[in-house]
């Protein structure tokens, strides 16, 4: 059973240019999340969604960041314009509400900006 | 204003022995607290959670206690075993709109001596 896919693993870009990070929950899971790993801060949530609606969006840093839910087995995680305090690995989770309590990770995205 | 804390970066212990990370929050509205533990370039994996209205839950090898007086928790390994080198957050969370909102923790890395 396939868990939660993220792509690109890798992502390597310059300062000023649009990163767009992707997300596929596991199948059949209704709430998803984002989550920034940085080094100073530690694992931050960004946005989640339940039902494809975002429900709490106060961990996105700047209006710099956006993110989508267009599908329940789609998301991406746009940065424009990124910048290198923007570099960090990015985590998608999904999980299943009511029912769990835990979230299912994804394996990340290593994002640097130069 | 981090409102989970892990004040240990870092700790080792022999294998076989017991490994004991601790975790100290400030919000006392939480529902339920977990652990995670991750792997170098793997997301978190869920590992074990206790209730806020409990305060021991047991599970193989690991023990989760939680002192609600104190706002203190820790998690238990024994034996400890190679295998559990990693980096384990504790996370805290609240129920928004059904979904649980997690707040982590900035990981401690157990390091499991041969």
């Amino acid at each position: 059973d396939a868990g939660v896919i993220q792509s690109p693993r890798h992502e390597v870009t310059e300062m000023g240019q649009e990163v767009t990070l992707r997300c596929k929950p596991i199948s059949g899971h209704n709430s998803l999340f984002w989550y920034r790993q940085t080094m100073m801060r530690g694992l931050e949530l960004l946005i989640y969604f339940n039902n494809n609606v975002p429900i709490d969006d106060s961990g996105m840093p700047e209006d710099r960041f956006s993110a989508k839910m267009p599908n329940a087995s789609f998301s991406t995680l746009k940065i424009q314009p990124s910048e290198p305090r923007d570099s960090a690995v990015y985590f998608c989770a999904s999980s299943l509400i009511p029912l769990h309590l835990e979230q299912f990770f994804g394996p990340g995205t290593r994002l640097t900006v130069l | 204003d981090q409102q989970v804390k892990q004040n240990s970066p870092s700790l080792s212990v022999q294998e076989g022995r017991i490994s004991i990370l601790n975790c100290d929050y400030t919000n006392s509205m939480f529902d339920y607290f977990l652990w995670y533990k991750k792997y170098p370039a793997e997301g978190p994996t869920f590992l074990i959670s206790i209730s806020s209205i409990k305060d021991k839950n047991e599970d193989g090898r690991f023990t989760v206690f939680l002192n609600k007086s104190a706002k203190h928790l820790s998690l238990h390994i024994v034996p400890s075993q190679p295998g559990d080198s990693a980096v384990y957050f504790c996370a805290a969370s609240t129920l928004i709109q059904g979904a649980q909102k997690l707040v982590f923790g900035q990981g401690t890395r157990l390091t499991i001596n041969p």
